[in-house]
Order: C-alpha cells, then sequence, then structure tokens
C-alpha cells in the first residue's frame, strides 16, 4: 500500500529564505506525482506536474523534482515571501489515476 | 472558462439525514472523484468515476454513494448522515485515460457539519 509522507510537518521562516519540501513514498511504480497549494478554508491549486518519466518541473520561483527510484521529490521555493504561506501538498498518481496524498507541510513566511 | 464547482459552500444538518452534494464540471472531464479532508489523515478518496455510468468505492466509502449520469456531475450522497462525517469535502476531476500528464483539478470545497 502506498504511502506518502511530508517533511517537516509546519516551517516558519523570514521573507527571502530559500526553501525546501520533502515529500517520499514507499512504492515507487508511479505515473507522476503532483505539488498542491492550499490556503487556509479553500480549495486545493494545483502548483506543479511531474511525470514518472522527468527529473524535474519549474514555474516562476518554484522548481520540484523527482527521484523514483528512492520515493523522493522535493519543491523548492525560491526567495520566500509572505504570500506563499500555505499548506502544500504533494500527491503520488498510479495507473488508476486516483492521487494519494501526503499529509502536507503548513508554511507559514513573515515580513 | 473551464471550472468545477461546488454546492453547497457550507452545510449542516442533523444525524440520520440523507445530504446530497453536488459536483459539476465543464472542462469535459472523463474521471471525477470525491475526497474528504481532515486533520490529522489528509485528503482520503471516497468514490470516484471513470466516465458516465461508471462508479468506484475509494478507501473510505462506506456510509456513501454517488452516481454518474452525465459527463459534467458526480453528486456524493450521504444515506444517513453520521457525526464521524463532519469533514470538508473536495471534489476533483481529470481528463482520464493512462496520460502521465493527467493533472487533477480541484473544486472550492463543501464544509459539512453534522450534528
Amino acid at each position: 500500500k502506498q504511502e506518502v509522507t511530508q517533511i517537516p510537518a509546519a516551517l516558519s521562516v523570514p521573507e527571502g529564505e530559500n526553501l525546501v519540501l520533502n515529500c517520499s513514498f514507499t512504492d515507487s511504480a508511479i505515473y507522476n506525482l503532483q505539488w498542491f497549494r492550499q490556503d487556509p478554508g479553500k480549495g486545493l491549486t494545483s502548483l506543479l506536474l511531474i511525470q514518472s518519466s522527468q527529473r524535474e518541473q519549474t514555474s516562476g520561483r518554484l522548481n520540484a523534482s523527482l527521484d523514483k527510484s528512492s520515493g523522493r521529490s522535493t519543491l523548492y521555493i525560491a526567495a520566500s515571501q509572505p504570500g506563499d504561506s500555505a499548506t502544500y501538498l504533494c500527491a503520488v498518481r498510479h495507473n488508476t489515476d486516483k492521487l494519494i496524498f501526503g499529509t502536507g507541510t503548513r508554511l507559514q513566511v513573515f515580513p | 472558462d473551464a471550472e468545477i464547482t461546488q454546492s453547497p459552500r457550507h452545510k449542516i444538518t442533523e444525524t440520520g439525514r440523507q445530504v446530497t452534494l453536488a459536483c459539476h464540471q465543464t472542462w469535459n472531464h472523463n474521471n471525477m472523484f470525491w475526497y474528504r479532508q481532515d486533520l490529522g489523515h489528509g485528503l482520503r478518496l471516497i468514490h470516484y468515476s471513470y466516465g458516465v455510468h461508471d462508479t468506484n468505492k475509494g478507501e473510505v466509502s462506506d456510509g456513501y454513494s454517488v452516481s454518474r449520469s452525465n459527463t459534467e456531475d458526480l453528486p456524493l450522497t450521504l444515506e444517513s448522515a453520521a457525526s464521524s462525517q463532519t469533514s470538508v469535502y473536495f471534489c476533483a476531476s481529470s481528463v482520464g485515460g493512462r496520460l502521465s500528464y493527467n493533472e487533477q483539478f480541484f473544486g472550492p470545497g463543501t464544509r459539512l457539519t453534522v450534528l
């Protein structure tokens, strides 16, 4: 059974720092991995999707990497801003198209 | 613009009542999903559908049912609401097929309280 773990569970940093959020999964037979952002009381916004054949994806200040063999993905946030404060979720997808989620990293960036 | 909507956004009901949560997507996606989100458990899959008249049970399907009569809608029904079903419910959709770039898009959620 696939298990997805995110470390740390919470993170509080000053504005401007570069951040790394970690996601690990136990079954490497995935189709893709998605990173989401969730603001308090809101839905999930897709940030990046990495296909199983890819090593990384970039969008603006965000960079996500994938190492399938070791069951790990990282989300790198450059030059963090207070507006980046949110919960970040990773989810893996197998061939059934279902997503299995981690429990998230709650990020607070203070001015 | 294509979107996925959920209604109601907030619902308070009593134990034992039947409740239906609506999900509507205009992406013309084949796949639709229902998740619930609870503190300490993250998002867990309730039911999902790969197309019209197709429905499948997810990880936490007991006490819930869905039906898919058209592409756009997947309503979630709680047959007899229980306090343990107090949660935030999210609907999602994706294109479908064995595509590695299949991305799931989520609705804004419905907060359900069962008293």
